[in-house]
C-alpha cells in the first residue's frame, strides 16, 4: 500500500512570497489533514477535510494561508504572502474516519519544510 | 477542547535499559483514542503504540507498552530494552472517538539513547 506523498520535501522563498504544497493520501482514506510543525514542537492542526469538504479549519490564518481538496482525492496547501514565522514544516495525513469500525490512526507524509527568509 | 500535556521535554537512556515517558490529557469524552507516535530526526512521524480507550487491557508492541489510566487521564509509554534506533522525538496524541475527531498532539518529549 503506497504511503501519504507530498511535495515538494523543501521550499525556500523570500517572505511575501507564495508557496503551494500538494499532498496524495493513501487510497482510500477520506479523511485527510494538514499540520504546520514549527522546530521543536508538537503539529498543530490547520485543516481538515472530509472528502473534499472542510470539517476544521479554526486554527488556519485565512488571511494568508488557503487549502482544497478537489475530487477528494489530493490537496493543496497555499500560503500567500509568506511570513518569516511560516518556517515550519507541513504535515500532512490522512486517515479513515474515526469511530469503532476504525483504528482511528493517522497516517502521515514525510512533511514538506518551508523556510522563509 | 482536549489538551495533551507531556512534561519531560527530554529523557536519556542506555541501551538495554527502560525508560517511561508520560503524558497526561485531559477531555470530558468517555470515547477516545491515544496514541504514541515517534519521529526520528528529518524523517517521517509513525506509530508506535494505540490504546482504545474503552478497552481497561494496557497496549503492547512488542518492546513498547503503555500505562493507561483513565481515571487520572494518564497515558505514559514504556519501552522496554532500548536500542539505539529508538532514539527521536515521541509524541502522546489524543483523538476523539466521534466519527470527525482531530489528532491533538503534545509538545513532544526527545528520547536520548547512549550506548
Amino acid at each position: 500500500e503506497a504511503g501519504v506523498a507530498q511535495s515538494p520535501r523543501y521550499k525556500i522563498i523570500e517572505k511575501r512570497q507564495s508557496v503551494a504544497f500538494w499532498c496524495n493520501p493513501i487510497s482510500g482514506h477520506a479523511t485527510l489533514y494538514w499540520y504546520q510543525q514549527i522546530l521543536g514542537q508538537g503539529p498543530k492542526l490547520l485543516i481538515q477535510f472530509q472528502n473534499n469538504g472542510v470539517v476544521d479549519d479554526s486554527q488556519l490564518p485565512k488571511d494568508r494561508f488557503s487549502a482544497e481538496r478537489l475530487k477528494g482525492v489530493d490537496s493543496t496547501l497555499k500560503i500567500q504572502p509568506a511570513k518569516l514565522e511560516d518556517s515550519a514544516v507541513y504535515l500532512c495525513a490522512s486517515s479513515r474516519p474515526s469511530g469503532r469500525a476504525y483504528t482511528g490512526e493517522l497516517f502521515f507524509g514525510e512533511g514538506s519544510r518551508l523556510t522563509v527568509l | 477542547a482536549q489538551t495533551v500535556t507531556q512534561s519531560q521535554p527530554e529523557m536519556s537512556v542506555q541501551e538495554a535499559e527502560t525508560v517511561t515517558l508520560s503524558c497526561t490529557y485531559d477531555t470530558s469524552e468517555s470515547d477516545y483514542y491515544l496514541f504514541w507516535y515517534k519521529q526520528p530526526p528529518s524523517r517521517q512521524m509513525i506509530l508506535v503504540i494505540r490504546q482504545e480507550a474503552y478497552k481497561q487491557q494496557n497496549a503492547t508492541e512488542n518492546r513498547f507498552s503503555v500505562n493507561f489510566q483513565k481515571a487520572a487521564k494518564s497515558f505514559s509509554l514504556k519501552i522496554s530494552d532500548s536500542q539505539l534506533g529508538d532514539a527521536a522525538m515521541y509524541f502522546c496524541a489524543y483523538r476523539s472517538a466521534v466519527i470527525f475527531g482531530t489528532l491533538t498532539f503534545g509538545k513532544g518529549t526527545m528520547l536520548l539513547v547512549s550506548p
